[in-house]
């Protein structure tokens, strides 16, 4: 993808509550959108994807969505846990070529318990 | 998903040096990826690196700076050059597994810092 914006930098939610990270993406050949965990002083860990054939996709409390038409994806945490708390990076790529990954800039979630 | 050993896991070096960092990966990959993350940045992608090719660049990276090596599609090393303050960084690969295979993993990275 050629650019990706993240919204919002940063989030503050009471355990127990819902939060939901969105993204906007600007190439219309991406078809693959990942997003990506990261805890302080450790590697970015896949956390859920989406391709562009599916509009929606959970595990557990986890969801993505994607609105192809719009350039949106977003991911929905359900049920936040302090544990939860992090940087998430949403990213997007086009499979079929370059493959590179380009990530968006981040959203700082806590979880207040 | 490919497990992937990256080392240094850190260093301390003198400006104008240079350091190379490896990452090696438990099974074949198609395309390895460097990455640098500046503290409380975002992954910013410096090259793409395929085994038998010269890698790609980024702009605002250039192969001087950051050489890439690639000699099989197992294992990628990427050297900071000349190295000044401002390279102080976290180095990341990261490994596709091929065109129609998902699930991109990363390193464990490397704390650069240049005194």
């Amino acid at each position: 993808g050629e650019n990706v914006e993240q919204h919002p930098s940063t989030l503050s939610v009471q355990e127990g509550d819902s939060a939901v990270i969105k993204c906007t993406y600007s190439d219309s050949a991406s078809n693959y959108f990942p997003w990506y965990k990261q805890e302080l002083g450790k590697r970015p860990q896949l956390i859920i994807d989406i391709r562009s054939n599916v509009g929606e996709k959970k595990d557990q409390r986890i969801a993505v969505t994607l609105n192809k038409t719009a350039k949106h994806f977003s991911l929905h945490i359900t049920e936040t846990q302090p544990e939860d708390s992090a940087v998430y990076f949403c990213a997007d790529t086009n499979m079929e070529y370059g493959n590179k990954l380009v990530f968006g800039a981040g959203t700082i979630l806590r979880v207040k318990s | 998903s490919a497990v992937i050993s990256q080392k240094p896991s850190r260093d301390i070096c003198q400006r104008g040096t240079s350091l190379t960092i490896q990452c090696q990966v438990d099974s074949q990959v198609t395309m390895m990826f460097w990455y640098r993350q500046q503290p409380g940045q975002s992954l910013t992608l410096i090259a793409t690196a395929n085994q038998g090719s010269e890698a790609t660049y980024e702009s605002g990276f250039v192969i001087d700076k950051f050489p890439i090596s690639r000699p099989n599609l197992t294992f990628s090393t990427l050297t900071v050059s000349n190295m000044s303050p401002e390279d102080s960084s976290i180095y990341l690969c990261s490994v596709s597994p091929g065109t129609y295979n998902y699930g991109y993993t990363f390193g464990s990275g490397t704390r650069l810092t240049v005194v």
